[in-house]
């Protein structure tokens, strides 16, 4: 079945930008499938950033949109998140996961995930 | 944003008891709301999707109903490995949106 597992940087400064990598494993990004990243900060809830399509096809969740550049590289399975100008408030975990059909489809839902990174932010 | 809410924010129960956890959207959202759960350090996982459907290879224990506004999770008989933190999130409009949280704890 379809894992995932995200790798990137633990430590990023302030101002800088965060970059993470999810590599896709058990199948195909080129599936019919949107690939997306959702992230919590500690001891908090869940926020969803954004996703892809393999066809290059994005939405980002209007909060982020400024800052948030998702891309897929499908000749190695794998899609990548950035967040520009990152702070102190976006430290958390940021999980990848799969969804079904894209946000725009009403029936949606994200399985499976990854297994989460924890991304700090501090000089 | 369509806003969750969910309630109890934390509920403390014993093994073997049926336990019911809601979620309230903003507006209606027909029944486009799924759960998740979530342990200590790990991932969440989907527990059932469009209200009232089980994923594959989820417990029968667990049951999702509701539709509009209003929605349970309910648990059966609460097993051991249901202590956990339970999301649920709507999919009915655009950005996705996960209620806060519900920590089920041993009592």
């Amino acid at each position: 079945q379809v894992q995932l597992q995200e790798s990137g940087p633990g430590l990023v400064k302030p101002s800088g930008t965060l970059s993470l990598t999810c590599a896709v494993s058990g199948g195909s990004i080129s599936s019919s499938n949107w690939w997306s990243w959702v992230r919590q900060p500690p001891g908090k809830g869940l926020e969803w950033i954004g996703e892809i399509y393999h066809s290059g096809s994005t939405n980002y969740n209007p909060s982020l949109k400024s800052r948030v550049t998702i891309s897929v590289d499908k000749s190695k399975n794998q899609f990548s998140l950035k967040l520009s100008s990152v702070t102190a408030a976006d430290t958390a975990v940021y999980y990848c996961a799969r969804d079904l059909e894209g946000v725009v489809a009403a029936y949606n839902w994200f399985d499976p995930w990854g297994q989460g990174t924890l991304v700090t932010v501090s000089s | 944003d369509i806003q969750m809410t969910q309630s109890p924010s934390s509920l403390s129960a014993s093994v073997g008891d049926r336990v019911t956890i809601t979620c309230r959207a903003s507006q209606s959202i027909s029944s486009y709301l799924n759960w998740y759960q979530q342990k200590p350090g790990k991932a969440p996982k989907l527990l059932i999707y469009a209200a009232s459907s089980l994923q594959s290879g989820v417990p029968s224990r667990f049951s999702g109903s509701g539709s509009g506004t209003d929605f349970t999770l309910t648990i059966s008989s609460l097993q051991p490995e249901d202590f956990a933190t339970y999301y649920c999130q709507q999919s009915y409009s655009t950005p996705p949106v996960f209620g806060q949280g519900t920590k089920l704890e041993i009592k």
